[in-house]
């Protein structure tokens, strides 16, 4: 069974760059894949950040932008700010209607 | 605005069985797939299954399948979530949420499922 992975954890500093990413157990994260991406804090549903890749969603900020970097999915915040601490998470399509979450990769801001 | 609110949640025995809905407004209901994806006390989000703009075609997570039936009623503006012989396992807060080109694009608020004896 593919599994989808991601950094369990990652710090930042404010104002600070960050890139988060998404893989597979095995194979390489293609465009294919319409890789997305997700922001939630704890009590809260999810908010989508990115669409197929590198598509931002409305009302997300030019500083969240999404890509393939080698053979991952990637999600880079740049100028970090206190309330980008969440948990993000990564979703692949495989096809076949099947869609798979990430573990997701819980960002601290320090 | 647009805009998914779930309901039905609630606490079942192992074993029992319990029916999500989700109630659409604000955007044309019957022209998107639609999903529902969960997430356990503590854990993190799993998608669950996923149905067509027209019902015909349904998918689902292995861990589910067999036992959870996604249904919709284009008519009534709602989306269902059947789920039969619970596990301790699927206690978790259920969302419905509308795809946007394989990704989800509006989320509900969720409902939260406790299986427990």
């Amino acid at each position: 069974q593919t599994v989808v992975t991601q950094e369990p954890s990652f710090s930042v500093s404010p104002g600070g760059t960050v890139t988060l990413t998404c893989g597979l157990s095995s194979g390489s994260v293609s465009t294919n894949y319409y890789p997305s991406w997700y922001q939630q804090t704890p009590g809260q549903a999810p908010r989508t950040l990115i669409y197929s890749t590198d598509s931002r969603s409305s009302g997300v900020p030019d500083r969240f932008s999404g890509s393939i970097l080698g053979n991952k999915a990637a999600l880079t915040i740049t100028g970090a700010q206190a309330d980008d601490e969440s948990n993000y998470y990564c979703v692949l399509y495989m096809g076949g209607g099947i869609s798979v979450f990430g573990g997701g990769t819980k960002l601290t801001v320090l | 605005q647009v805009q998914l609110v779930e309901s039905g949640g609630g606490l079942v025995q192992p074993g029992g069985s319990l029916r999500l809905s989700c109630a659409a407004s604000g955007f044309t209901f019957s022209d998107y797939t639609m999903h529902w994806v969960r997430q356990a006390p503590g854990k993190g989000l799993e998608w669950v299954a996923v149905v067509s703009h027209d019902g015909r075609n349904t998918y689902y997570a292995d861990s589910v399948k067999g036992r959870f039936t996604i249904t919709r009623d284009n008519s009534k503006n709602t989306l269902y979530l059947q789920m039969n012989s619970l596990r301790t396992e699927d206690a978790a807060v259920y969302y419905c949420a509308r795809d946007f080109y394989h990704s989800m694009d509006v989320w509900g608020q969720g409902t939260t499922a406790t299986v427990s004896s």
